[in-house]
């Protein structure tokens, strides 16, 4: 059974950093590209980006709101993905998603709560 | 980047047919694919659909997605009660780099 666990969310003051964990089980890790998706309270969903697995280079790819000051690596000895958020903002209030996407299926964590306030 | 347009609401009776749009560009839904996703209240959203018109296994028949050039839309018929939910639409998008776009998400009402 694929299971994805996120981890690391928290309250931090705007312009501080956070990382985020996302540990993966059931599925072959270093393969698979892994997807963060954020949805702030009451809002929609929204894609911040993806790495991709070491036969692709762990290519990473970024949404427009958060290019720059978020960064997204991997250790598949670990089984675990990363989000480092870095000049956080008020608007990065989100619950934060680790997603595997595949052609037939998408496979969601539960989310980990990250509130930027001061 | 782009949005993918969806209503923000569709209500219906037990029973009914909704559908829901979802409206694109040629460099989203124009180019790739549509997958639809279920979000029901408290949850992380769950895949209903994919490649624009496929099942997820255990996805019940009621639930169906068809495209036509830069717009798809989801359909759910017989409608039922647990069905209420948000519902997103999503894509790849080729411009002016690879990305995901969601919807702009679809509160689908019960009456």
């Amino acid at each position: 059974e694929v299971q994805l666990v996120e981890s690391g969310g928290g309250l931090v003051q705007p312009g501080e950093s956070l990382k985020l964990s996302c540990a993966a089980s059931g599925f072959t890790f270093s393969g698979s590209a892994i997807h963060w998706v954020r949805q702030a309270s009451g809002k929609g969903l929204e894609w911040v980006g993806r790495i991709r697995g070491e036969v692709n280079g762990y290519a990473t790819a970024y949404g427009t709101s958060v290019e720059g000051r978020f960064t997204m690596s991997r250790d598949d000895s670990k089984n675990t993905a990363y989000l480092q958020m870095n000049s956080l903002r008020g608007e990065d209030t989100a619950i934060y998603y680790c997603v595997r996407l595949t052609v037939t299926n998408a496979y969601w964590g539960q989310g980990t709560l990250v509130t930027v306030s001061s | 980047q782009s949005v993918l347009t969806q209503p923000p609401s569709a209500s219906g009776t037990p029973g009914q047919w909704v559908a829901i749009s979802c409206s694109g560009s040629t460099s989203n839904i124009g180019t790739n694919t549509v997958n639809w996703y279920q979000q029901l209240p408290g949850t992380a959203p769950k895949l209903l659909i994919y490649s624009d018109n496929q099942r997820p296994s255990g996805v019940p028949d009621r639930f169906s997605g068809s495209k036509s050039g830069t717009s798809a839309s989801l359909a759910i018929s017989g409608l039922q009660s647990e069905d209420e939910a948000d519902y997103y639409c999503a894509a790849w998008d080729d411009s002016p780099s690879y990305y995901y776009v969601f919807g702009t998400g679809t509160k689908v009402t019960v009456l």
